[in-house]
């Protein structure tokens, strides 16, 4: 299957201070990712649906001046939280659609964030 | 709108029993129909998928999956549990292949094997 990678994988940062995360499809093109935020024993809640070369697209409720998305290239999608607070502190996790004609995700390892 | 309910928060199993985790779904088109599996602070692996076909779909690790639509159900099956099944279920729903791609998942049932 396809290959997504995400890094880091574990951040810790102070209140204040913007970071940044990367997601990676390894073994083929991906133009759409989806960025995902978990909270410990809760279900995945898309936050947006980073476009390759266009603006990304939020979910609602979801800050777009808080969690900056840019999807550079066919490879590479990334999410900041900018101005992070203690409530930023997740997990958060990038997918992508894999192959061509596939319809499952592929998921990234996740990156945990807390803010201190 | 889509929608994905998993009624039960955890599933007990004794090893070596059946196990079934439940997953009920709703959409205005044909489903496509995902269960994924979460290790502790990991990501998700994909087991399977039902898109069309057969009703019955295997997927990764032993694991199959029934899609009813009568009952807009599709549960997830084992025959024989391991304890190494223990882990973070999600079903995971696309109203067809016109939401590009994106998925909305169920609140997650925690499945725990015993010895």
């Amino acid at each position: 299957g396809a290959v997504v990678s995400q890094h880091p994988s574990w951040v810790i940062c102070k209140s204040g201070t913007s970071v940044k995360i990367e997601c990676r499809s390894l073994d083929f093109q991906a133009t759409t990712m989806f960025w995902y935020r978990q909270f410990p024993k809760q279900s995945l809640m898309l936050m947006a649906t980073s476009n390759e070369g266009s603006k990304a697209t939020y979910e609602q409720g979801v800050e777009k001046d808080k969690f900056l998305i840019n999807h550079a290239s066919l490879t590479l999608s990334t999410l900041t939280v900018t101005s992070a607070h203690p409530e930023d502190s997740s997990f958060y996790i990038c997918s992508a659609p894999g192959l061509a004609g596939a319809v499952e995700l592929f998921f990234g390892e996740g990156s945990r964030l807390t803010v201190l | 709108a889509q929608s994905v309910a998993q009624p039960e928060d955890q599933v007990n199993v004794a090893e070596g029993n059946p196990l079934t985790v439940k997953c009920t779904y709703s959409v205005s088109g044909n489903p496509y129909l995902f269960w994924y599996v979460q290790y502790p602070n990991r990501g998700l692996q994909f087991l399977l998928k039902y898109i069309t076909g057969d009703n019955l779909v295997k997927g990764s690790y032993g694991f199959e999956a029934e899609f009813n639509k009568s009952q807009t159900s599709f549960h997830l099956k084992k025959p024989s549990a391991l304890v190494s099944d223990s882990a973070l279920y999600f079903c995971a729903v696309r109203d067809g292949p016109n939401q590009g791609g994106k998925l909305i998942f169920g609140q997650g049932t925690e499945l725990s094997v015993k010895p």
